[in-house]
């Protein structure tokens, strides 16, 4: 089974800053992997798919690159509505299945 | 509007079965993959299985194979799933979710997600 490592699994940054999240997988998979972000009390929101494609409707400062097994998700100047845990997802071909990363809290310093 | 209503969520005691309904509409169902996906109280995501558009295929999670059944009406927009020998670890806050692919695979892009029914194994 590919095993999904995030990090880091919180954060507190300020108002403006950049925020960078990593997700390494366990083995090649290509590009094979999709961001989410999910506020308490709600369902979680697709913001990255295919490691890089922002999902329609979603603002531009939020990013997602890499490919293999090492991929990154940016928000390039944290706003306050961005308070949220964010997930990696990574799936397989063979046998179809997906997995989600551990998770990271993002906090307003 | 395009919307996931999940039903059927329910305190149960391990060993129980329990039949989870997520009603679609806004979209038109029967063109897409469709996921269950589960959150345990204060936990990550975890997913659960999937159905291809058709009905066709299914694939599982290992914590849950043999034990649940996923399935579909297209007929109805409707999608289920069922779940047998429950566990104490299978409580958890159930979603259903689109898949972004247009009926042909499955890209585990979820995007639209229900409100999740909340299912509690418990003696």
């Amino acid at each position: 089974d590919i095993q999904m490592t995030q990090s880091p699994s919180s954060l507190s940054a300020s108002v403006g800053d950049r925020v960078t999240i990593t997700c390494q997988a366990s083995q090649d998979i290509s590009n094979y992997l999709n961001w989410y972000q999910q506020k308490p009390g709600k369902a979680p929101k697709l913001l990255i798919y295919d490691a890089s494609n922002l999902e329609t409707g979603v603002p531009s400062r939020f990013s997602g690159s890499g490919s293999g097994t090492d991929f990154t998700f940016t928000i390039s100047s944290l706003q306050p509505e961005d308070i949220a845990t964010y997930y990696c997802q990574q799936y397989d071909n063979l046998p179809l299945r997906g997995t989600f990363g551990q998770g990271t809290k993002v906090e307003i310093k | 509007e395009v919307q996931l209503v999940e039903s059927g969520g329910v305190v149960v005691q391990p060993g129980g079965s329990l039949r989870l309904s997520c009603a679609a509409s806004g979209f038109t169902f029967d063109d897409y993959t469709m996921h269950w996906v589960r959150q345990a109280p204060g936990k990550g995501l975890e997913w659960v299985s999937l159905i291809s558009w058709d009905g066709g295929s299914t694939y599982y999670a290992d914590s849950v194979k043999g034990r649940f059944t996923i399935s579909r009406d297209n007929s109805k927009n409707s999608l289920y799933l069922q779940m047998n020998s429950l566990r104490t670890e299978d409580t958890a806050l159930y979603y259903c979710a689109k898949d972004r692919a247009h009926i042909v695979g499955a890209t585990f892009a979820f995007d639209i997600w229900g409100q999740g029914t909340m299912v509690t194994v418990s003696s």
